[in-house]
């Protein structure tokens, strides 16, 4: 398998603009993570889906940002508007259905967006 | 305060030394605590978890839970420049996918 998949891997936007992250998780896994990586906060859960249903978004900072799963197959994080304090690495991850593997996230390789 | 609490580092040891990497939480409904690995410009990646108080050795690595003190650690015998990374301890409470990360520490390993 390819593993989970982000694109894009940079995004370079100026403040304003709206920006959109996208997620493939891999084949078979039920549930998604969006994180957010910054070197003060560290990695920060923002939202996670299960069977794409939204289950906890209490980590989304405010309403410029949100999140959708359309299918099991796609999820997109949007940021509108952007603003300089959203620079940052985002993440996604996914993990299987099995109880035992919900210790286990396979993370992608991030998206690194900056905010000018 | 936050729930789980790492030591940013750097921390930079030569090459096969033992290296103990350790974080604190004060979330007492945790249960399973894991370790992630981070290499620079890469998403995160499990290394091991456990599951309540005590030692699992996988390898050159051993994880150790200590719930009376909320604390945990990760030891790394034979320390080699390829476990050059950042760590991050992770924790989740049963029956609740989320999990809570520390902050990271950076490891460096010289050769």
């Amino acid at each position: 398998d390819a593993g989970v998949i982000q694109s894009p891997r940079h995004e370079v936007t100026e403040m304003g603009q709206e920006v959109t992250l996208r997620c493939k998780p891999i084949s078979g896994h039920n549930s998604l993570f969006w994180y957010r990586q910054t070197m003060m906060r560290g990695l920060e859960l923002l939202i996670y889906f299960n069977n794409n249903v939204p289950i906890d978004d209490s980590g989304m900072p405010e309403d410029r940002f949100s999140a959708k799963m359309p299918n099991a197959s796609f999820s997109t994080l949007k940021i509108q508007p952007s603003e300089p304090r959203d620079s940052a690495v985002y993440f996604c991850a996914s993990s299987p259905p099995t109880r035992r593997a919900k210790n286990i996230q396979y993370f992608g390789a991030g998206t690194r967006l900056s905010v000018l | 305060q936050k729930e789980v609490e790492q030591d940013p580092g750097p921390l930079s040891v030569p090459e096969g030394a033992i290296v103990s990497l350790n974080c604190t939480y004060s979330n007492s409904a945790f249960q399973y605590f894991m370790w992630y690995r981070q290499y620079s410009r890469k998403g995160p990646e499990l290394l091991m978890y456990t599951y309540s108080s005590g030692n699992k050795e996988d390898g050159r690595f051993t994880a150790q839970v200590d719930k009376s003190s909320k604390y945990i650690s990760l030891f790394i015998r034979d320390s080699q420049p390829s476990d050059s990374a950042t760590y991050l301890c992770a924790m989740r409470v049963r029956g609740n996918e989320k999990l809570t990360f520390g902050t990271g520490t950076r490891l460096t390993i010289i050769p």
